[in-house]
């Protein structure tokens, strides 16, 4: 299995540009996960899904930023406009209920804006 | 809510000898699981270890061992005989058996090894 898989890896981008983040769970698993990490406030949950439904996006910063699972292998995270305190590294990590309950996490994008 | 608490930001250890992290964390449910994860440069979250909250027997992993105290809610990791690829950030995280599985990491903490 080739786990979690996000694009891109880096993204530089300028302040007002939108950014989409891209991620692609492990085949099977019926959880996605979107987290934001910073040196400030370490890792935060921003949303996540279940078998393709938004359960919580209470850590969702901003109306700027928006989420979405069109199917069970696909899921987009879109900041719009972006703005520099948005830079940050952002992880989309996978689950399986039942399978020791663990979370497998993509390498991450890191995002820079200008 | 649940919360996970990680009171040391950094430690270092001299390589081949032993480290423990600590970790506590604040519930009222009775059934979960607790996991530390490692984060090296590389930035990708590897999870070290788990433990089910119903079982006693505290979890090994080769030189990773945890001591989980149910009735203290601590759940500390030590790891023996350090090696340089210990270098790392270290997370403790919590989840409810059941449910959506939201998990709760704590804020880390930076492990170095020293050569």
């Amino acid at each position: 299995d080739a786990g979690v898989i996000q694009s891109p890896r880096h993204e530089v981008t300028e302040m007002g540009q939108e950014v989409t983040l891209r991620c692609k769970p492990i085949s099977g698993h019926n959880s996605l996960f979107w987290y934001r990490q910073t040196m400030m406030r370490g890792l935060e949950l921003l949303i996540y899904f279940n078998n393709n439904v938004p359960i919580d996006d209470s850590g969702m910063p901003e109306d700027r930023f928006s989420a979405k699972m069109p199917n069970a292998s696909f899921s987009t995270l879109k900041i719009q406009p972006s703005e520099p305190r948005d830079s940050a590294v952002y992880f989309c990590a996978s689950f399986l209920a039942g399978a020791y309950n663990e979370q497998f996490f993509g390498p991450g994008t890191r995002l820079t804006v200008l | 809510a649940q919360t996970v608490t990680q009171s040391q930001p950094e430690m270092s250890v001299q390589e081949a000898e032993t480290v423990t992290l600590s970790c506590t964390y604040d519930t009222s449910e009775n059934n979960y699981y607790l996991f530390w994860y490692k984060q090296p440069p590389s930035r990708q979250m590897i999870l070290v270890i788990r433990q089910e909250a119903y079982k006693q027997q505290n979890a090994t992993e080769n030189r990773f061992s945890v001591n989980f105290q149910k009735a203290a809610k601590s759940f500390s990791l030590k790891i023996s005989d350090s090696q340089l690829g210990d270098t790392a950030m270290y997370f403790c995280a919590f989840v409810i058996s059941g449910g959506y599985q939201k998990v709760t990491f704590g804020i880390g903490t930076k492990l170095q090894v020293i050569p």
